[in-house]
């Protein structure tokens, strides 16, 4: 069954202390992985699309990146404004849906 | 272009009434998703569109939710018999077909439902 695990749950971190989010995918076929970010009470918004491994694609103090078995979002010197929560999502083979991890949750602390 | 827009936003109800959420897509895009989310969970898909044919639906999705898009265009979600489990929020997100696309789905803001 394919699954998407993202870690850790919940971040906390200093104004300007860059740190990594973990999303780890088990799909029988990838045809993309999806970055989102949400804030409280809000639906998700896009960030980024990666489709194949060695893929990287940058926005801001947001930088994704792909592996076969994982995707990293890193964030670099964050501010205050980055906290919200970060989901992951795949595209698989065989089906429309796209399949969305528990997210983690960002707080960045002035 | 105003974005996918979901009505109502809010809706509480007692347990056992029927409630109708309504999603108006992109005006370009001829997907359509359905998503229900609970708190500290990632959205969970519930069903598909493309134009009017709904292409998909999730297994896990009770016989008392069902949703449409009869012209291709908005498309309304439905539960009926509520049951305190289907709080939540209910997101829409559509899509173009995948011409010029990068696949992203592009999500309303949401119709929170609450079930006394």
């Amino acid at each position: 069954e394919d699954q998407v695990t993202q870690s850790p749950e919940a971040l906390r971190l200093q104004e300007g202390e860059s740190s990594s989010l973990n999303c780890s995918y088990t799909v029988s076929g990838l045809r993309g992985l999806f970055w989102y970010r949400q804030d409280p009470g809000k639906g998700p918004e896009f960030l980024f699309t990666l489709y194949s491994a060695g893929e990287e694609k940058e926005k801001e103090r947001l930088k994704a990146t792909l592996t076969k078995k994982e995707s990293f979002l890193h964030i670099t010197a964050p501010k205050p404004e980055d906290s919200a929560t970060y989901l992951c999502a795949v595209r698989t083979s065989g089906t429309y849906k796209y399949i969305f991890g528990t997210g983690t949750r960002l707080k960045v602390l002035a | 272009d105003t974005g996918v827009s979901q009505n109502p936003r809010h809706k509480i109800t007692k347990r056992g009434q029927n409630v109708t959420f309504r999603c108006d897509p992109i005006s370009e895009h001829n997907r359509l998703y359905w998503y229900r989310q609970t708190l500290g969970q990632g959205p969970e898909f519930l069903t598909y569109f493309q134009n009017e044919a709904q292409l998909e639906k999730s297994r896990l999705l009770s016989d008392r939710f069902s949703a449409e898009r009869p012209k291709g265009s908005f498309s309304t979600l439905e539960i009926q018999r509520t049951e305190q489990g289907d709080s939540a929020m209910y997101l829409c997100a559509s899509r173009p077909g995948t011409s010029g696309s990068a696949g992203e789905l592009f999500f309303g803001e949401g119709s929170r439902l609450t079930v006394l």
